[in-house]
């Protein structure tokens, strides 16, 4: 299994423009997550999913789209980059064991700069 | 806002010492992991913890939840190079309430030297 894959390692933008991170996991997790980094401030939680066709708000949505229309993929659009969306952005996905407990998988993250 | 917050935010040891890492949260939780954050790279599951357990260990880990005080304690024993990384814990909300929706704190930042 390749578990949790981001595309692209790396974008640079300008502000203004739009973009989308791509996320993929072949574990046929439920769960799916996006985070940002930032110096710090630890992990923050943009959007998450809890099934193919449902999404949710994290902590910080503002400025970014997401849609989960399979169990593989969950993919994360910014609409108008701005300098503040400058951060590595993180996937996760994960599966809910006995118990309610679940952790999560990570992907290598995706370093944005906004110019 | 941060659910957890880590103390201290780096620590810096020679090999063979203990290090412990110490996290808070605010809100009732159903467990609390930990997670290592090698530089630059993804985060990786060390060890979780229920909220009605008080101590795991898992290999050199050793991991305390304190409930009624809102915090836990990660405990690396005879610490190594290769343990150079950030440390994170994570809260997870009550059952019946969103998964996927971890809360992370700002993490220690473990340095050893060798």
């Amino acid at each position: 299994n390749a578990g949790v894959t981001q595309t692209p390692k790396f974008q640079v933008l300008k502000t203004g423009q739009s973009m989308t991170l791509q996320c993929a996991q072949d574990m046929n997790h439920e769960y799916m997550s996006w985070y940002r980094q930032d110096p710090g401030m630890g992990l923050r939680l943009i959007h998450y999913s809890v099934g193919a066709g449902i999404t949710d708000q994290g902590e910080v949505p503002n400025g970014y789209n997401v849609s989960r229309s399979t169990t593989e993929d969950f993919p994360l659009r910014l609409l108008s980059a701005a300098p503040s969306q400058t951060s590595v952005y993180f996937c996760a996905s994960s599966r809910r064991l006995a118990g309610g407990q679940e952790t999560q998988y990570f992907g290598p993250g995706t370093r944005l700069l906004v110019l | 806002s941060q659910q957890g917050e880590e103390d201290p935010q780096a620590l810096s040891i020679q090999e063979g010492e203990n290090a412990t890492m110490n996290c808070s949260y605010k809100t009732s939780i159903n467990n609390l992991q930990w997670y290592r954050q090698n530089s630059g790279r993804g985060l990786v599951h060390l060890i979780l913890i229920r909220s009605n357990e008080r101590e795991k260990h898992s290999g050199r880990l050793r991991v305390t939840l304190d409930t009624s005080k809102k915090s836990s304690s990660l405990l690396i024993t005879a610490s190594r190079a290769a343990d150079t990384a950030s440390y994170f814990c994570a809260t997870a909300p009550l059952p019946g309430t969103s998964y996927g929706k971890l809360t992370f704190g700002q993490g220690t930042i473990l340095t050893v030297h060798p």
